[in-house]
Order: structure tokens, then C-alpha cells, then sequence
């Protein structure tokens, strides 16, 4: 069984603090990580893909990937209040089907 | 450039009864998947549709069932509605590519709920 483990949370963290989602996934042969964000009511959007080993940068958010320990992480740096969202970590291998794992709630404290 | 869309956005059903939820790609996307997403939980794979044919499944009844139009539209049909399949049904579009760089882009969900 393919899974993808998430911290529930609620992480909390104060405005303008880095806030840090992290995720580890079980098969050895995944290929491509996703980050989406979801808010309450709405659905999922993407926020960052992954593909390589080592950090991806896209304006205040980081993803890293680190294939040998299975693990996947989100940096949003300067947090918002508009950045409280659960955020989705979803794994593919190949063409296959995306495995996400429950999701991560982060409120940012203003 | 018009997003993926859905419709309904919600419905409400009582047990037993069939549903039907439509879908219609991001312009440029060939590939529909479909997703239930339960409260609190991440979504979960129901099918993927391409070149109107369903290309992997995932593990839901046979009462799931869906169809791909030359358009790339797409359907999800629900038979014998059952309480548990109350949820966010999420529509998710993607250009076909092979290998891991196949991106999904999700629309804005039909809600269920099953009384």
C-alpha cells in the first residue's frame, strides 16, 4: 500500500514567521511530489512541483526533496494570514495516479 | 483561459438514487481524473480517463462509473447512492505526457451529500 504521512497539525505559526510542512512517503520509486493548497470549502490548488533531489524556490515558498529518506517538505517564508490553508503532499509515480496524504492545517497568527 | 469547471457545485440525494457529475478540462488538457475527498481526509483516486477510454482505477465499487467525450469532458456516474459517499468530488485535468512530469489541475468540486 502506497502512503504519504502527514502532521495533522494544527501548526500555528506567528505572521511573518517561516512556516515548515514536512511529508514522507513509503514507495522507494516515486517519481514526482506536489504541493497544493486547499482552503476551507474549496478545493485543492497547486502550489509547487518537485522532480530532483534539493530545494525548489518559487517566490515565498521552498520545497525540498530528499529521495534516499523518502521525505518532502514546504517552507513559506514571511507568512500571511492569507496563507492559513491545509496544505496537500501528493506523490506520483509515472503516469501513475496522485497518493496524497491528509493534509497539513496551518494557521498564521497575525 | 477558462480553468477546469464542474457542475453541479452541490446536490443533495437520497439513498439509492443514481448521480451525475460533469466535468470539463482546462483548455489544452486531454486527461480527467476523478477524485472523493471525505471531510478531513486527502483526496482519494476514483479513475482517469484518456482517449475516452478509463487508463487506471482506483479502489471504489463498480457503482462508480464515468465516460470520456471526444471533447475530453468527462462524467462520473454513481449508482445506489450510499450514505458513505457524501464528500467533495474533485475533477482534475492534465496534458498527457509520458513520464512524472504530468501536472493535475484540480476544479472546483461538486459537493454531495447523500441523505
Amino acid at each position: 500500500q502506497k502512503e504519504v504521512e502527514q502532521n495533522s497539525g494544527p501548526l500555528s505559526v506567528p505572521e511573518g514567521a517561516i512556516a515548515s510542512l514536512n511529508c514522507t512517503y513509503s514507495d522507494r520509486v516515486s517519481q514526482s511530489f506536489f504541493w497544493y493548497r486547499q482552503y476551507s470549502g474549496k478545493s485543492p490548488e497547486l502550489i509547487m512541483s518537485i522532480y530532483s533531489n534539493g530545494d525548489k524556490e518559487d517566490g515565498r515558498f521552498t520545497a525540498q526533496l530528499n529521495k534516499a529518506s523518502q521525505y518532502v517538505s514546504l517552507l513559506i517564508r514571511d507568512s500571511q494570514p492569507s496563507d492559513s490553508a491545509t496544505y496537500l503532499c501528493a506523490v506520483k509515480s509515472g503516469n501513475e495516479k496522485l497518493t496524497f496524504g491528509t493534509g497539513t492545517r496551518l494557521t498564521i497568527i497575525p | 483561459d477558462a480553468g477546469v469547471t464542474q457542475s453541479p457545485t452541490h446536490l443533495i440525494k437520497t439513498r439509492g438514487q443514481q448521480v451525475t457529475l460533469r466535468c470539463s478540462p482546462k483548455s489544452g488538457h486531454d486527461t480527467v481524473s476523478w477524485y472523493q475527498q471525505a471531510l478531513g481526509q486527502g483526496p482519494q483516486f476514483i479513475f482517469q480517463y484518456y482517449e475516452e477510454e478509463e487508463r487506471q482505477r482506483g479502489n471504489f465499487p463498480d457503482r462508480f462509473s464515468g465516460h470520456q467525450f471526444p471533447n475530453y469532458s468527462s462524467e462520473l456516474n454513481v449508482n445506489a447512492l450510499l450514505l458513505g459517499d457524501s464528500a467533495l468530488y474533485l475533477c482534475a485535468s492534465s496534458f498527457w505526457v509520458a513520464g512524472p512530469q504530468e501536472t493535475q489541475y484540480f476544479g472546483p468540486g461538486t459537493r454531495l451529500l447523500v441523505l
